[in-house]
């Protein structure tokens, strides 16, 4: 079945950019995510990117895919505190309607 | 303005006594999704409503149900709580998916963190 990884934490100093990775296998995958989850809350939807696209800018957030490598980043600019959170890659495909399969997140710790 | 509302965000029962979240939005979507979550991990979903028609996932064990009396609100029963389903419990909605041509992103709320003593 599809399977989408990430690393597991990323610290990152404030005013840094931040890279957080994700990989994933299902090659039909069309639409890639990443939601931001703050503690105790629900997850925010950061952004999304279609498969034939190769970057997406938003503000300060950054999507790259390499479709031949199924590689997913999102770099976040001059990052803040208010970053801080745990990041969630999810993945779907019009085969499995509108279900997500997410990655196991990362927590992203912003330092002053 | 919040779209996606879910109460109450804290719920404590004990051990086999039934409980039942709540989840209403104001975004008029077709589809309204339940997913677990347990700490540390990513979200499991357990089933979905697509406007009156119910979808269950394989996994889901029977013990949960849900209920959609209207497209604005659905609920989760927990029939026998056990110390397991100890979890952050997430609503999510969206429209139709593949919206003219395009699939549409779920929308979040800020979950119920569900206790069991």
């Amino acid at each position: 079945g599809e399977d989408v990884e990430q690393s597991l934490f990323l610290s990152v100093r404030e005013g840094d950019s931040s890279v957080i990775n994700c990989t994933y296998t299902d090659s039909s995958s069309t639409y890639l995510y990443w939601y931001k989850q703050e503690p105790g809350a629900g997850l925010q939807l950061l952004t999304y990117i279609f498969s034939n696209m190769d970057m997406k800018q938003d503000q300060r957030l950054t999507v790259l895919l390499n479709k031949k490598d199924k590689h997913l980043s999102l770099r976040i600019a001059d990052t803040q505190t208010g970053d801080s959170a745990i990041y969630f890659c999810a993945e779907s495909n019009k085969a499995a309607g509108n279900k997500l399969t997410f990655g196991g997140g990362t927590r992203v710790l912003v330092k002053p | 303005d919040a779209m996606v509302i879910q109460n109450p965000r804290y719920q404590v029962t004990q051990f086999g006594k039934p409980v039942t979240l709540s989840c209403s939005q104001t975004l008029n979507h077709n589809v309204m999704y339940w997913y677990q979550q347990k700490s540390s991990q990513a979200p499991k979903l357990l089933f979905h409503y697509y406007d009156k028609d119910f979808n269950n996932e394989a996994d889901t064990p029977d013990n949960f149900q849900s209920r959609r009396p209207n497209t604005s609100f659905c609920f989760l029963d927990i029939r026998s709580p056990g110390l397991g389903d100890a979890a952050m419990y997430l609503c999510a909605t969206s429209r139709e998916p593949w919206t003219g041509g395009w699939q549409q992103p779920q929308h979040f709320g800020d979950g119920t963190r569900l206790s069991i003593l």
